[in-house]
């Protein structure tokens, strides 16, 4: 597979449930970021990693957690999310942090409901 | 800070248009500069990119050149299709600074 892989593409949650959301790479890149895309609102940065360790984490409620196990996997844990929570949820992964020459490649993200 | 400001959408064009989607930025140093587009149902594509003052990015019929001494990045197409129709999003990184930032994006819609 080649590109940034998300899982799943659409998801339905209640705002009990606990759910993953599952980002991959096998372009060997070693920076990898979440970001919240909500309806007619810019792009929201979530999470920052470079060589699986956090680097940056922009005030984002501790209902999304997120786990980079390796360079290749990003997750991000979501527990009692709520409506406003409802948002197309992109990961994307860089070269080197905050590439400058290459840019980023993004997946298709994942459509989150929460109801 | 860093920010990007784009023009405000949505842009209607038919088909066959000529495109301009304006883009002006402020950096703290000397950022590459990005254009993406978002297709409906789907995640950002890089569209093009620049690396420097004066360098003109290009592809699929876009173009757009950094403009240090405007600091700006306008994206150009000479004639839009009904496939272009999408949302183009300006970025910048600085990646010496630790920095990137999206504009707001453009929604473009190209109609028949």
């Amino acid at each position: 597979e080649t590109g940034v892989t998300q899982t799943p593409r659409h998801l339905v949650m209640g705002m009990t449930n606990k759910k993953s959301l599952k980002c991959e790479q096998h372009l060997g890149h070693n920076a990898m970021y979440w970001y919240k895309q909500s309806a007619k609102k810019p792009l929201e940065l979530m999470f920052v990693y470079s060589l699986e360790e956090r680097v940056e984490n922009n005030s984002v409620p501790s209902r999304f957690s997120p786990e980079c196990p390796n360079s290749s996997h990003l997750f991000l844990h979501l527990h009692t999310l709520q409506p406003e929570d409802s948002a197309l949820y992109l990961c994307a992964s860089s070269q080197d942090l905050y590439e400058g020459f290459y840019g980023y490649t993004f997946g298709s993200g994942t459509r989150l409901t929460v109801v | 800070g860093n920010s990007v400001t784009q023009m405000e959408g949505p842009v209607t064009l038919s088909e066959e248009a000529f495109l301009t989607i304006n883009c002006t930025y402020t950096a703290t140093g000397y950022p590459s500069l990005f254009w993406y587009v978002q297709y409906p149902g789907e995640g950002l594509q890089l569209l093009l990119k620049a690396t420097k003052a004066d360098d003109k990015g290009s592809n699929k019929g876009f173009e757009a050149t950094y403009r240090k001494e405007t600091t700006s990045f306008h994206l150009e197409k000479g004639s839009v299709q009904v496939s272009d129709s999408a949302v183009y999003f300006c970025a910048l990184s600085e990646s010496d600074a630790g920095k990137s930032t999206f504009g707001d994006g453009t929604t473009l819609t190209v109609k028949p």
